[in-house]
């Protein structure tokens, strides 16, 4: 059974830095793209980041391009996003998704139950 | 304001079907075969339920069904059943130009 297990929300102050994770199991890790994906409550879902099977292709939504960073440990199959300089606007919850293969262009056919950031004073 | 539109609630008697559209442009929708359908219960992760405008992961209903007509995706549900309530979000591969994906703003459905 695929599983996605997030970690590492919480409540942050403007400006500070906090390092989301995701365990992965129950699939081979290294074969599959994975994403996050987050939702401000009450709202629509937004792609942040996603990085393919071998970390050789990277991408992030403009919106957090230069604060964000997402990495890869296969050995370890766990997934990560820095999250620097963070602003009101990134509360929300984030979710880890795997894509249906290895490349960036894969839809998002798992999903965890996503970990709750709020950014507040 | 999300890249995709869909409307923001739609609704639909037991046995009746319904469709959700999603607008997108030329840079999106129109140009990749690659819109994919979320279903979301309230407090729960998304559920993949269409993908490539049409196609259905193993598991999903064939009550699901996805279309795609110039820069406009639609997902109809026949038959609706009251555990079909929920939200559904529509999205698109944008190219490898950021954003990669965009989404729509999500469609609340409310069976009657």
């Amino acid at each position: 059974e695929v599983q996605l297990v997030e970690s590492g929300g919480g409540l942050v102050q403007p400006g500070r830095s906090l390092r989301l994770s995701c365990a992965a199991s129950g699939f081979t890790f290294d074969d599959y793209a994975m994403h996050w994906v987050r939702q401000a409550p009450g709202k629509g879902l937004e792609w942040v980041s996603g990085i393919s099977w071998n970390s050789d292709s990277i991408a992030y939504a403009d919106s957090v391009k230069g604060r964000f960073t997402i990495s890869r440990d296969n050995a370890k199959t766990s997934l990560y996003l820095q999250m620097n300089s963070l602003r009101t606007e990134d509360t929300a919850f984030y979710y880890c998704a795997r894509g249906t293969k290895g490349e960036l262009i894969r839809p998002f056919e798992y999903w965890g139950q996503g970990t709750l950031l709020t950014v507040s004073s | 304001q999300s890249a995709l539109t869909q409307p923001a609630s739609v609704s639909g008697s037991l046995g009746q079907s319904i469709t959700i559209s999603c607008t997108g442009t030329s840079s999106d929708v129109g140009n990749y075969n690659l819109v994919s359908w979320y279903q979301q219960h309230p407090g729960k992760a998304p559920k993949f339920m269409i993908f490539e405008v049409s196609k259905r992961p193993s598991g999903v209903s064939n009550r699901f069904s996805g279309s795609k007509s110039g820069n406009t995706a639609s997902l109809t549900i026949s038959g609706l059943q009251a555990e079909d309530e929920a939200d559904y979000h529509c999205c698109s591969y944008a190219g490898s130009s950021t954003p990669n994906w965009v989404f729509g703003g999500g469609t609340k459905l409310t069976v009657l």
